[in-house]
C-alpha cells in the first residue's frame, strides 16, 4: 500500500532559526496536504498543493511539491514559539482504485522552539 | 457551527469490554475517516466511508468495525478491547476525495487496562 515517509521525526530549534520538514511518498500523489497539530490538540489543515513543482507561501511558511509529485517540503523561516507543534503531510494516491479515497498521513515532525 | 464532534472525549475500558465511539459532522460531508494516533506512529487510517451505507478498510482495521447508517454519523466499534487499542482516536470528514481538506474532531483518548 501507499506509504508516506516524513523526516525528521523531531526537531529542536532556537527561536529565530529556520525549520524544514520533508515528506516522501512511495507512489505518485494527486495532491498533498499539510496539517499542524498543537500539543493536546487535533490536526488542523494548513494548505494543499496540487500541481507538479508548485510552491505556496503563507507568511513565514513555504510549501513545495516536487516535480514528480512524490515529495514535498515545509519550510518555516525565523521560527517563533507559536510554531510549536507536530506538522504532518498527507497525500492521496493518483490511482483511480479504491485506495485513491484514502488520505495517508506521514508520521509527522514534532517541532520544539527554544525561546 | 459544531463541525466534527466526537463522543466520548475520554474512556477507560477493561480488556474484553466493548464500546462504540461516535463521530458526528454537520457539514454535509460525503467522506468520513477514523484514525488512531500513537506516539511516533503518526495518524493511521482504521476505516473510512465514502458515503452513507458504505465503509472500507484502511491501514489498521483489525479489531474494529464501523457503520455509516446516516450521512452525518460514523461509528467506530471495538467488540473486545485489547490493551494494544489504547490510543487517541480521531474522526475526520471531507467533502470529496480530491482537493478538499479534512476536518478533524477533538479526539477520543481511550485507555484499555
Amino acid at each position: 500500500g501507499q506509504q508516506v515517509m516524513q523526516i525528521p521525526q523531531y526537531q529542536h530549534v532556537q527561536e529565530g532559526e529556520d525549520f524544514t520538514t520533508y515528506c516522501n511518498s512511495s507512489t505518485t500523489l494527486s495532491n498533498i496536504q499539510w496539517y499542524k497539530q498543537r500539543p493536546g490538540g487535533h490536526p488542523v489543515f494548513l494548505i494543499q498543493l496540487v500541481k507538479s513543482g508548485e510552491v505556496k507561501k503563507q507568511k513565514r511558511l513555504t510549501f513545495q511539491f516536487g516535480e514528480a509529485k512524490k515529495n514535498s517540503s515545509l519550510h518555516i523561516t525565523a521560527t517563533q514559539t507559536t510554531d510549536v507543534g507536530t506538522y504532518f503531510c498527507a497525500g492521496r494516491p493518483i490511482s483511480t482504485g479504491a485506495g485513491s479515497y484514502q488520505l495517508t498521513f506521514g508520521k509527522g515532525t514534532k517541532l520544539s522552539v527554544i525561546p | 457551527n459544531a463541525g466534527v464532534t466526537q463522543t466520548p472525549k475520554f474512556r477507560v475500558l477493561k480488556t474484553g469490554q466493548s464500546m462504540t465511539l461516535l463521530c458526528a459532522q454537520d457539514m454535509n460531508h460525503e467522506y468520513m475517516y477514523w484514525y488512531r494516533q500513537d506516539p511516533g506512529m503518526g495518524l493511521r487510517l482504521i476505516h473510512y466511508s465514502v458515503g452513507e451505507g458504505t465503509t472500507a478498510k484502511g491501514e489498521v482495521p483489525d479489531g474494529y468495525n464501523v457503520s455509516r447508517l446516516k450521512k452525518q454519523n460514523f461509528l467506530l466499534g471495538l467488540e473486545s478491547a485489547a490493551p494494544s487499542q489504547t490510543s487517541v482516536y480521531f474522526c475526520a470528514s471531507s467533502t470529496s476525495k480530491f482537493y478538499t481538506e479534512a476536518f478533524f474532531g477533538q479526539g477520543t483518548r481511550l485507555t484499555v487496562v
